[in-house]
């Protein structure tokens, strides 16, 4: 079973842009995490999807917004980057939708540069 | 706010000996913990998980240890091999989130 991917794997940006990134979760797996990990803050939960609704957010600004589609694929958007946005963002699904209480399988990340 | 954090952000560990990694966590309602580990240029990979009616729980070569009474967690990497470089992460879960420690760097030793 292949496991989570996203795209791009690399970005390169500069300040007031916006980006969005893509997440596909495991075949079956119906919730998707997404988590922004930095050298100074570790890895911060940003929110979590589904079955399409957003279930549970983090700490993070309006500027990061995300969806799901019906087929469990993630997107998630910033908007107005600004320079701390630098960052690896991490997808994460998981499958029997208990959220944090099961087991989630990460992608190997975008990393985002801003200019 | 809550937060899961590891007593050490570093461990060397001479090839062939045992690893063990703490973890201390502070929200009590989390019921399911999870162990990660962190290649460069990777995303964190799945070692093992443990529910909060556990207090062990065994996998190849490494066995987790929660203790809800101090609300400390740790990892046990049994015969420490290069390929156990990395760096480990623990999680704890509640509330369809999962929240991290900091991480501990473990360097193995030849």
């Amino acid at each position: 079973k292949a496991g989570v991917t996203q795209t791009p794997r690399y970005l390169i940006k500069t300040r007031g842009q916006q980006v969005t990134l893509s997440c596909s979760p495991i075949s079956g797996h119906r919730s998707v995490s997404w988590y922004q990990q930095t050298p100074g803050q570790g890895l911060q939960f940003l929110f979590e999807y589904f079955s399409e609704t957003q279930r549970n957010k983090g700490n993070f600004p309006g500027r990061f917004s995300g969806r799901q589609f019906s087929n469990s694929r993630s997107e998630m958007n910033v908007s107005t980057l600004e320079l701390g946005d630098s960052a690896l963002y991490l997808c994460a699904s998981s499958g029997r939708g208990q959220g944090g209480r099961e087991t989630q399988y990460f992608g190997p990340g975008t990393r985002l540069l801003v200019l | 706010g809550e937060s899961v954090g590891l007593h050490l952000p570093t461990l060397s560990v001479q090839e062939g000996d045992n690893s063990i990694i703490n973890c201390a966590y502070s929200n009590s309602a989390s019921d399911y913990f999870i162990w990660y580990k962190q290649e460069s240029g990777k995303g964190p990979q799945f070692i093992i998980d443990i529910r909060s009616n556990m207090d062990k729980r065994q996998g190849q070569r490494v066995t987790v240890l929660l203790n809800k009474t101090v609300k400390h967690l740790s990892l046990q990497i049994a015969a420490t091999q290069p390929g156990d470089s990395a760096v480990y992460f623990c999680a704890e879960g509640y509330d369809y989130k999962l929240s991290f420690g900091a991480g501990t760097t473990v360097t193995v030793r030849a």
